[in-house]
């Protein structure tokens, strides 16, 4: 199974900001990589797909890069509502695996 | 409006079973993959099963396979996911979501709670 591991675990920013968070695979997986956010309490919000698609209603502000085993998000202009958990996930081959997760906080 | 919608969760004890639903409404149900996806109280999300458009391929990770199903009804619309022999560490909210080809899950379904207790 690809393993994908996520750093920070966790960081702590300010409206305004802007952060950048990454993915790694434990082995090459082209660019089938995805980013998901997650507020609490909810179910998760599709970003990006591809590593760097966004999927149709993200704003802008929402970036990924990468391919191969290394991946980042980045989210400029950090805003109240962006303030949530995001995670990773490899949809190159099953299963599935998703990263741990890293939150966003204030 | 489009949407997915889970049902079927429940307190239930160890070794019984359960089966869940999503409908799915708004949209061609029977173009897409759908998939499981579960996250246990206060963890990470963890990809659960997916079944094809047709029905016909399905994948499971491994400390489900011999024990869920998962199975479609597309004149129903409905996707379905039979839960046996659940063990406590099953309890999760449990997901469906939707997989366009060629993309990632674009939408999911606010989730149903599966909760394996004596």
């Amino acid at each position: 199974d690809i393993q994908l591991t996520q750093s920070p675990s966790s960081l702590s920013a300010s409206v305004g900001d802007r952060v950048t968070i990454t993915c790694r695979a434990s082995q090459a997986i082209d660019t089938y990589l995805a980013w998901f956010q997650q507020r609490p309490g909810k179910a998760p919000k599709s970003l990006i797909y591809a590593a760097s698609n966004l999927l149709s209603g993200v704003p802008s502000k929402f970036s990924g890069s990468g391919s191969g085993t290394d991946f980042t998000l980045t989210i400029n202009n950090l805003q109240p509502e962006d303030f949530a958990t995001y995670y990773c996930l490899q949809y190159s081959s099953y299963p599935f695996t998703f990263g741990p997760g890293t939150k966003v906080d204030i | 409006q489009v949407q997915l919608v889970e049902s079927g969760g429940g307190v239930v004890q160890p070794g019984t079973s359960l089966r869940l639903s999503c409908e799915a409404s708004g949209f061609t149900f029977s173009k897409f993959a759908m998939h499981w996806v579960r996250q246990a109280p206060g963890k990470g999300l963890e990809w659960v099963t997916v079944i094809s458009f047709g029905g016909r391929n399905k994948f499971y990770i491994d400390s489900v396979k011999g024990r869920f199903t998962i199975s479609r009804d597309n004149s129903k619309n409905t996707l379905y996911l039979q839960m046996n022999s659940l063990r406590p560490d099953d309890t999760a909210v449990y997901y469906c979501a939707r997989r366009p080809e060629g993309s990632t899950f674009d939408m999911w379904g606010p989730g149903t709670m599966v909760i394996v207790s004596s």
